[in-house]
């Protein structure tokens, strides 16, 4: 079964650091982009970064250039989300999902999703 | 404000067909199929359609989707109490070279 498992809850204050995690299982690791969405309180979905674990390409969302920072670990078959100045403005539901390129007649999705790392930045 | 347009909400009777709108451009649904994911309370998003018009296993025929030009549907048949929650549509963007999501419609099941 192809599993995306993210860490836990977290709360931080603001300014300062965090890294949530994501592990897969149950495919190739290295040959699917990871992609990160972020989901604020009681709002829809936006979507943040991607990664391609093989080789560590990423590319941000214009929005989130410089906000985050998104890399993964290969080798544990890992990827990341990190802060390094948290805001209150960050408090909110991230998730991963595998990114499936197209194929044939099927087009590219985001498919499964991690099960979501709340983050709540508050003094 | 959301690359892609979806009505906020929607609503129907038990039985009844309901369909929900995503609006697009030539650089994303113009170029690319659209997904449907249909969020649980409290649940992280399920693929509900993808490719446009595709059921993954295990999703009730209930639910389909269309796609023309720029944009693209999803239509409930024979409506249930447990439809009553949030969907979204997404898409690759090319100029972006990322996914794009719409607002996200409610359904309510009157």
């Amino acid at each position: 079964e192809v599993q995306l498992v993210q860490s836990g809850a977290e709360v931080k204050k603001p300014g300062e650091s965090l890294k949530i995690s994501c592990k897969g299982s149950g495919y190739s690791f290295t040959t699917y982009w990871i992609g990160w969405v972020r989901q604020m309180p009681g709002k829809g979905l936006e979507w943040m970064g991607i990664i391609y674990p093989g080789d560590s390409d990423t590319r941000y969302s214009p929005s989130f250039q410089g906000q985050v920072t998104i890399s993964a670990d290969k080798s544990i078959s890992t990827a990341y989300l990190q802060w390094s100045n948290l805001k209150a403005s960050d408090t909110a539901m991230y998730y991963c999902a595998r990114h499936v390129s197209s194929s044939g007649s099927y087009g590219r999705r985001l498919d499964p999703w991690g099960q979501g790392t709340l983050v709540t930045v508050s003094s | 404000q959301s690359v892609l347009t979806q009505p906020p909400s929607a609503s129907g009777t038990p039985g009844q067909r309901v369909t929900i709108s995503c609006s697009g451009s030539t650089s994303n649904i113009g170029r690319n199929t659209v997904n449907w994911y249909q969020q649980l309370p409290g649940t992280a998003p399920k693929l509900l359609i993808h490719s446009s018009n595709q059921r993954p296993s295990g999703v009730p025929d209930r639910f389909s989707g269309s796609k023309s030009g720029t944009s693209a549907s999803l239509a409930i048949s024979g409506l249930q109490s447990e439809d009553e929650t949030d969907y979204y549509c997404a898409t690759w963007d090319d100029s972006l070279f990322g996914w794009v999501f719409g607002g996200g419609t409610k359904l309510t099941v009157l």
